[in-house]
């Protein structure tokens, strides 16, 4: 088991760029979630999907964020345009259906300097 | 879903065992409580849950008080990989899965 994959695992980009974050959760899984942490706010809930539907995307700090699953094995978060403040590290999870409510899997993270 | 306070840091002595406390004093009665931990520039990782009764796994125990107003949970035997923010979560587990960290206990373990 390969568990959940993110890329790039660092992404350095400069302000007003687009910046695309990639997530290949655990086969099998129904539940994407994708968090952002910082050392100000902690790890926050951006969005997560259902069987590759958006159920909750209230976390989603601005119009400039937006997240995609086009298929059940492949997530993305886009920042357009990024801004310096967006510098974070980013966690995908996922967790199938059956399993415990909060028995989620994380990735090891991307982490993003935005200058 | 019901708050939970944790002690922001704490610290055990490798090879002694590693209890972090959490209150939880407005948990309702559908709502279970959950332990994740973070290692440093790791993804948070599930370590155990419970609703009403005590629970062990490979990992760690975990002590819910009769009245289920605050939890302990227990690493037997720490080691300096158990070095980690720990977070309780107190959450009803239905299908909206959305798990909400707070601040964490930062555990530190000396050699």
């Amino acid at each position: 088991d390969a568990g959940v994959i993110q890329s790039p695992r660092h992404e350095v980009t400069e302000m007003g760029q687009e910046v695309t974050l990639r997530c290949k959760p655990i086969s099998g899984h129904d539940y994407l979630f994708w968090y952002r942490q910082t050392m100000m706010r902690g790890l926050e809930l951006l969005i997560y999907f259902n069987n590759n539907v958006p159920i909750d995307d209230s976390g989603m700090p601005e119009d400039r964020f937006s997240a995609k699953m086009p298929n059940a094995s492949f997530s993305t978060l886009k920042i357009q345009p990024s801004e310096p403040r967006d510098s974070a590290v980013y966690f995908c999870a996922s967790r199938p259906t059956g399993g415990a409510g909060y028995e989620q899997y994380f990735g090891p993270g991307t982490r993003l300097t935005v200058t | 879903d019901a708050k939970t306070t944790q002690p922001p840091s704490m610290d055990c002595a490798e090879g002694r065992a590693a209890n972090l406390p959490c209150n939880h004093s407005t948990i309702s009665g559908n709502e279970y409580v959950y332990w994740y931990r973070q290692i440093h520039s790791q993804g948070p990782q599930y370590i155990i849950h419970g609703l009403k009764n005590n629970e062990t796994n490979e990992m760690a125990s975990l002590i819910i008080t009769e009245d289920r107003k605050s939890s302990t949970l227990i690493l037997p035997h720490a080691t300096l990989r158990d070095t980690a923010v720990y977070y309780c979560i107190v959450r009803v587990d239905s299908s909206a899965s959305k798990i909400i960290f707070g601040s964490g206990t930062r555990l530190s373990i000396r050699p």
